[in-house]
């Protein structure tokens, strides 16, 4: 069974204090892996998606990388604005095409 | 703004009523799924549509049922509601199968 662990489940950040957020999986054949951000209340904001392991993707103060075992989103100089939940998700190859979510990051950033 | 519409955003309602959540994908998208999240269980899938077929099929109740029209949009149905369907109901949509999905802003449900 697809499974997707991350970890911390929370993490406060003073601003501007450079951190990772780690994201664990286990699925047979990947066929990509997604990062979301979510804001209380909303819904989940696609961030990035990530194919093979090696990959990097960045986007402002986020860079989210991939290995075959896992990924992280390295948040760099992070604002207050980046406080919200992040979600890793996976996707299998050949199979259903739905994603199977981890729990998430709750990122605070105090300023 | 992803370009994927719900309504309604809240609803309330009481034990043993039946409600019906309603999705608009982005344009262009045929591929429209469902999702629960509550918060000890994070997000869960549901159901899959494409092009106005059923997909795939996630963990959904025999109570919980949807379906596509001719237009894409999608409806949710949830029927016979206990206290435990209380959470948020998210629709995504995604340009073919297998690509980023985009989620619509959700319907929070509240069943008394």
């Amino acid at each position: 069974e697809d499974q997707v662990t991350q970890s911390p489940e929370a993490l406060r950040l003073q601003e501007g204090e450079s951190s990772s957020l780690n994201c664990s999986y286990t699925v047979s054949g990947l066929r990509g892996l997604f990062w979301y951000r979510q804001d209380p209340g909303k819904g989940p904001e696609f961030l990035f998606t990530l194919y093979s392991a090696g990959e990097e993707k960045e986007k402002e103060r986020l860079k989210a990388t991939l290995t075959k075992k896992e990924s992280f989103l390295h948040i760099t100089a992070p604002k207050p604005e980046d406080s919200a939940t992040y979600l890793c998700a996976v996707g299998r190859q050949g199979g259903s095409e739905k994603l199977v979510f981890g729990k998430g990051t709750k990122l605070t950033v105090n300023p | 703004d992803s370009g994927v519409t719900q309504t309604p955003k809240h609803l309330i309602t009481a034990t043993g009523q039946r409600v019906t959540l309603r999705c608009s994908p982005r344009s262009g998208d045929l591929s429209v799924y469902w999702y629960q999240q509550s918060l000890d269980q994070g997000l869960q899938f549901l159901i899959q549509y494409y092009n106005g077929e059923e997909r795939a099929k996630g963990n959904i109740l025999e109570r919980f049922s949807a379906q596509q029209f001719p237009d894409l949009h999608s409806e949710l149905n949830l029927s016979s509601l206990e206290l435990g369907d209380s959470a948020l109901y998210f629709c995504a949509s995604s340009v073919e199968p297998g690509t980023q999905q985009f989620f619509g802003p959700g319907t929070r449900l509240t069943v008394l």
